[in-house]
């Protein structure tokens, strides 16, 4: 059964670096987002990316945050200066064709931020 | 807004007990419904939805019925194991086009002893 991947599963990194997260959508999925779980809370809403172009994106997602599609395989989330506060799992998840609204999740990338 | 309220957990319960979760939901028009499962460790992964009120969804002996009447989504199962230890996500889709994200509950942690 096709199934999203995510790498690395874990990343550690000192407050001010860069980190890029990397996701792997099922392939022949259309639509791909990006979600965070700070420790403890709820699921939330990053950005969403289509045809090449954010679609949406939440108050979360500000300048220092951005996202790629850089081969027909790959979609990354980029920090350029992390802070304390992004520590979180991060989620990928992709969905088909317009009309199909499930989305399916990889299995995360625990940010750890020092 | 829209939005999705869970009962708070952890929810404990002895193996082979109901389990019931409930669900509600604040939304303009009508969303599709859906519960998440994330196990010990893993990411999040689809359990059911329902798309129209009076659907019903239902997996692994999970259930679900979309009441539009009550704006619930209550998540039930006859008799549990200790195996569905787990945290569970309600949430909704409000279809715009393909451009969907995914609001979430804050879940509901449930724990099985044998």
């Amino acid at each position: 059964e096709p199934e999203v991947t995510q790498t690395p599963s874990h990343q550690v990194t000192q407050m001010g670096q860069e980190v890029i997260l990397r996701c792997v959508p099922i392939s022949n999925h259309l639509y791909f987002y990006w979600y965070r779980q700070i420790l403890g809370q709820k699921v939330e809403f990053l950005v969403s990316f289509y045809n090449n172009e954010i679609s949406e994106k939440s108050e979360i997602f500000d300048d220092q945050f951005s996202v790629e599609r850089p081969d027909g395989s790959n979609f990354t989330l980029k920090i350029r200066s992390t802070k304390l506060e992004d520590s979180a799992m991060y989620f990928c998840a992709s969905s088909g064709t317009s009309g199909e609204e499930t989305q399916y999740f990889g299995p995360g990338t625990r940010l750890l931020v020092l | 807004g829209n939005s999705v309220t869970q009962m708070e957990g952890p929810v404990t319960l002895s193996e082979e007990a109901f389990l019931t979760i409930n669900c509600t939901y604040t939304a303009t028009g009508y969303p599709s419904l859906f519960w998440y499962v994330q196990y010990p460790g893993e990411g999040l992964q689809l359990l059911l939805k329902a798309t129209k009120a009076d659907d019903k969804g239902s997996n692994k002996g999970f259930e679900a019925t979309y009441r539009k009447e009550t704006t619930s989504f209550h998540l039930e199962k006859g008799s549990v194991q200790v195996s569905d230890s787990a945290v569970y996500f309600c949430a909704l889709i409000k279809f715009s086009g393909g451009y969907n994200k995914l609001i979430f509950g804050a879940g509901t942690r449930l724990a099985v002893h044998p």
